[in-house]
């Protein structure tokens, strides 16, 4: 079965200082990839897609995230992070059980302090 | 447009008891579907539905019951409720892509999740 790899579970940075968290994925077929934010007490939202294209894709609130195909992964990126930015961070994948079905990992917190 | 509503926002069960999470949306969405959500775990499907009438199993449905006599509403039933089903759970819907694969993707939306302790 697909399985998406989140490799820092919980990471603490200072406001201003950079960020990348890893994602590995399983499946070496055509997948859509994404990343998810969930802030304290509030629900996912997505923060961006990759579906082909460019592999540098740009999301909401200045994050970014590259594709790299020979490495089945797709970290997110940061250059400046802000306290605002404290939250769970998730990425997902989907392709090899359907084009819906998202298949999650495990979630890496993150605590900006300002 | 409220978009997918859940209800209730917390629950306390005993072990053995049943209950229903209620799930809406309203944008007309074909696919919706349930997750549960655990500590260092990420979310997990529970079960999903391509439009009214159509329900299938996810990743961890035991234990689970699914309807969708709607559109609009998705609840999830928990049988007999047991210590391993305390999480939290959410509710997200889609448009259904009509051809698989690249920008036929649709992205869901997350309601704001049940938090549900079984003791």
């Amino acid at each position: 079965a697909q399985s998406v790899s989140q490799h820092n579970h919980h990471v603490i940075l200072s406001e201003a200082a950079s960020l990348e968290l890893g994602c590995n994925y399983s499946y070496g077929g055509t997948v859509n990839l994404f990343w998810y934010v969930q802030y304290p007490g509030q629900h996912l939202q997505l923060l961006l897609k990759y579906f082909s294209g460019d592999p540098l894709v740009k999301g909401i609130k200045g994050f970014e995230a590259e594709f790299i195909k020979s490495k089945f992964s797709f970290n997110l990126r940061k250059p400046s992070v802000q306290w605002s930015d404290t939250a769970e961070y998730f990425c997902a994948v989907n392709g090899q059980e359907g084009f819906q079905k998202l298949v999650f990992g495990t979630g890496t917190r993150l605590l900006v302090s300002p | 447009n409220a978009g997918v509503t859940q209800t209730p926002k917390f629950q306390v069960l005993k072990t053995g008891q049943s209950m229903t999470l209620q799930c809406a949306q309203d944008m007309n969405h074909e696919y919706m579907s349930w997750y549960r959500q655990d500590p260092g775990m990420g979310l997990r499907l529970i079960h999903y539905s391509v439009g009214a009438g159509i329900t299938d199993q996810g990743e961890v449905p035991n234990g689970y019951n699914v309807s969708r006599s709607t559109t609009e509403d998705f609840p999830l039933r928990l049988l007999s409720a047991a210590p391993s089903q305390t999480s939290v759970y959410f509710c997200a819907s889609s448009y259904f892509p009509g051809l698989a694969g690249g920008s036929s993707y649709n992205e869901q939306f997350f309601g704001p999740g049940t938090r549900l302790t079984v003791l």
